[in-house]
């Protein structure tokens, strides 16, 4: 079975500072794949960024990167330069070898940007 | 915007009544799964299609089913409804299974269902 945990329920953080969320991972498949989504207070599911899990180098997408640390079983999330339109829920996600392609989420982080 | 289309944005209906819940994938994915967001359950699978076909079930309640159309439309069917069934339906689609496994999935706008 899969697991994913996010110990932050909430952060608050300053406008432009750099801001990283965290996610452990628990799997016993060798190849899986870690996602991060943002969900607005809109609603919807804005998918982020990627990590393949043989993948060496952390993923990068614009201001979002991932911290990818297989032996420690962390995919954090890095937003840098945040902005206030960056407040939102933030889920942590993994998917699973072929013939186990769904998604498991963590509970997720909500991330306030303070002016 | 994800290409994902899902209908109706909102639903409002009472307990035992059915529902039906619909979801356009993006052009060319194959792949269809459904997720109930709830606020005790966070965001749980329901189940996936790939191509017409059931592919996976999750914690899918009997009283809900699903299909997968030849135009690769996807239709969620929600009966005997409970209060505790008002949630988020989110609808996602991926591309075509590869060796890599590494489709990313993307999601609908969701539909949110209130059973009063």
């Amino acid at each position: 079975a899969q697991k994913i945990t996010q110990t932050q329920p909430g952060m608050f953080v300053q406008e432009k500072e750099a801001v990283t969320l965290d996610c452990t991972y628990d799997t016993s498949d060798q190849s899986y794949g870690l996602f991060w989504y943002k969900q607005p207070s809109s609603g919807e599911m804005i998918f982020l960024i990627y990590q393949g899990s043989y993948d060496e180098q952390n993923a990068t997408e614009g201001r979002y990167s991932l911290n990818f640390q297989k032996a420690r079983k962390s995919a954090n999330l890095v937003i840098s330069a945040s902005q206030l339109g960056d407040s939102a829920m933030y889920f942590c996600a993994m998917r699973g070898r072929r013939g186990n392609e769904k998604l498991t989420f963590g509970t997720g982080t909500r991330l306030t940007i303070i002016p | 915007d994800s290409g994902v289309t899902q209908t109706p944005k909102h639903l409002i209906t009472a307990t035992g009544q059915r529902v039906t819940l619909r979801c356009s994938p993006r052009s060319g994915d194959l792949s269809v799964y459904w997720y109930q967001q709830s606020l005790d359950q966070g965001l749980q699978f329901l189940i996936q299609y790939y191509n017409g076909e059931e592919r996976a079930k999750g914690n899918i309640l009997e009283r809900f089913s699903a299909q997968q159309f030849p135009d690769l439309h996807s239709e969620l069917n929600l009966s005997s409804l409970e209060l505790g069934d008002s949630a988020l339906y989110f609808c996602a689609s991926s591309a075509p299974l590869r060796d890599e496994w590494t489709d990313t999935q993307y999601f609908g706008p969701g539909t949110r269902l209130t059973v009063l």
